[in-house]
């Protein structure tokens, strides 16, 4: 069975501050990492997909970092927001061709 | 450009009941994808498919099936429904069959009710 972690499970921040999460799955066939969110009562919506090594990217105040060889991405998010309030989801596509998903990370930015 | 789009929002079923669910991609993706979530779980991946053949399926039962028409638009159909299958069913399209490496776009999903 593939596990793909997330924590934390949730997180409650301040508005102006900033925060990370971390994904942790198999280093073994991996294909790519997916990160998404997912507001309350809308479809998740992709944020990124990375498939190398040491990939960085970055979409406005939000950026991830992959580690395939550890088996480990970070999300950070700068100057937290009120709308970045969201689940954050993180999904590995490996040699099997379908993603596996954690649970995800629960953020809430306090005004 | 339109949505992924599903229907019906909400579905309500006794147990032993037949359920069909349906997507329509976005236009020009020919990939489709359906999940599962359950209370307490992460999305649980139940079938890909892509020009009108499965090509992947989940660890669900054989009363999980669906199909892919010719235009794309797809459906989902669970038989012999059980209190278990009430979840919220999400689905997805992308641009082509390398379904792994193209951010995958969801629709607002279905949410089953198994009374």
């Amino acid at each position: 069975i593939l596990n793909v972690e997330q924590s934390p499970q949730s997180l409650h921040v301040q508005e102006g501050d900033s925060t990370n999460f971390t994904c942790s799955f198999p280093s073994s066939n991996f294909y790519a990492l997916h990160w998404y969110r997912w507001e309350t009562a809308k479809s998740p919506e992709a944020l990124f997909v990375m498939t190398l090594n040491g990939d960085e990217k970055k979409k406005g105040r939000i950026s991830a970092t992959l580690n395939t060889k550890e088996g480990y991405s970070y999300l950070y998010i700068k100057g937290s927001q009120p709308e970045d309030s969201a689940t954050y989801l993180c999904a590995f596509g490996g040699s099997n061709y379908k993603l596996t998903f954690g649970k995800g990370t629960l953020l809430t930015v306090n005004p | 450009e339109a949505g992924v789009t599903q229907s019906p929002t909400h579905l309500i079923k006794t147990r032993g009941q037949q359920a069909t669910l349906r997507c329509s991609p976005i236009s020009g993706h020919t990939s489709v994808y359906w999940y599962q979530q359950a209370l307490g779980l992460g999305l649980q991946f139940l079938l890909w498919y892509d020009e009108g053949e499965e090509r992947n399926r989940g660890n669900f039962p054989p009363r999980f099936s669906g199909r892919q028409f010719p235009n794309y638009s797809s459906e989902l159909n669970v038989n012999a429904l059980e209190l278990e299958d009430s979840a919220l069913y999400l689905c997805a399209s992308s641009r082509n069959r390398v379904m792994v490496n193209q951010p995958q776009h969801f629709g607002d999903g279905t949410r089953l009710s198994i009374l």
